[in-house]
């Protein structure tokens, strides 16, 4: 079965940093392409940043662009988000997506809550 | 990019009717990339549909998605209890990918 799970988000001042990470099993984790969504409170889903199953590759929003890593450790079948100069507009759930074949995201985590505020 | 309006933003139906979700996207969807995801509180949102009209592993035959183009529908045949959540359509075919607002599915 294949499961991602978050690590807890928390709370970050603005212009602050913050490390996601999503622990994957069920699957063989380098062969697929990860990536991070996130949806603020009463807004759609937004695409963040996403990264092939070597790591060689990665993409980022405009919006996070220069201020976000993408990485992974194939080793330990684990998936991070480096976040850095936050803004109150990052404060949001942010969910760890397995691609599929075609990149659409087959699989979710449940989430995880990260809050921007002094 | 492509912006994607759902409609409607909420529909309330009652267990056994059929529910038609719509999206329509700002520009042509790419090898029609769209999917439909589910997604109910506390719980990891559920792909449902990819490429428009296939259905994801261990989804019911009562979804069916539809649609090319600018337009794309989610159709539920006949509404269980557990298919009253919240509903985003996705394009994955373009960059950056995009969802829709959602549709809430609530009981009447």
């Amino acid at each position: 079965e294949v499961q991602l799970l978050e690590s807890a988000g928390g709370l970050a001042q603005p212009g602050g940093s913050l490390r996601l990470s999503c622990a994957a099993s069920g699957f063989t984790f380098n062969r697929y392409a990860m990536g991070w969504v996130r949806q603020a409170p009463g807004k759609g889903p937004e695409w963040v940043s996403a990264i092939g199953g070597s790591g060689e590759r990665t993409y980022y929003a405009n919006s996070v662009k220069g201020r976000f890593t993408i990485s992974r450790d194939n080793a330990k079948n684990m998936l991070y988000l480096q976040m850095s100069s936050l803004r109150a507009e990052d404060a949001a759930v942010y969910y760890c997506v397995r691609e599929g074949p075609v990149p659409y995201f087959d699989y979710w985590g449940q989430g995880t809550l990260v809050t921007v505020s002094s | 990019e492509i912006v994607l309006t759902q409609s409607p933003g909420t529909l309330s139906l009652s267990p056994g009717e059929r529910a038609t979700l719509s999206c329509r996207a700002s520009q042509s969807v790419s090898s029609n990339y769209l999917a439909w995801h589910q997604h109910k509180p506390g719980q990891a949102p559920r792909l449902l549909i990819y490429g428009a009209s296939s259905r994801a592993t261990g989804i019911p035959d009562r979804f069916s998605g539809s649609g090319s183009g600018t337009d794309f529908t989610l159709t539920i045949s006949r509404l269980e209890p557990e298919d009253f959540a919240v509903y985003y359509c996705h394009q994955y075919g373009s960059s950056p990918h995009t969802f829709g607002q959602g549709t809430k599915l609530e009981i009447k």
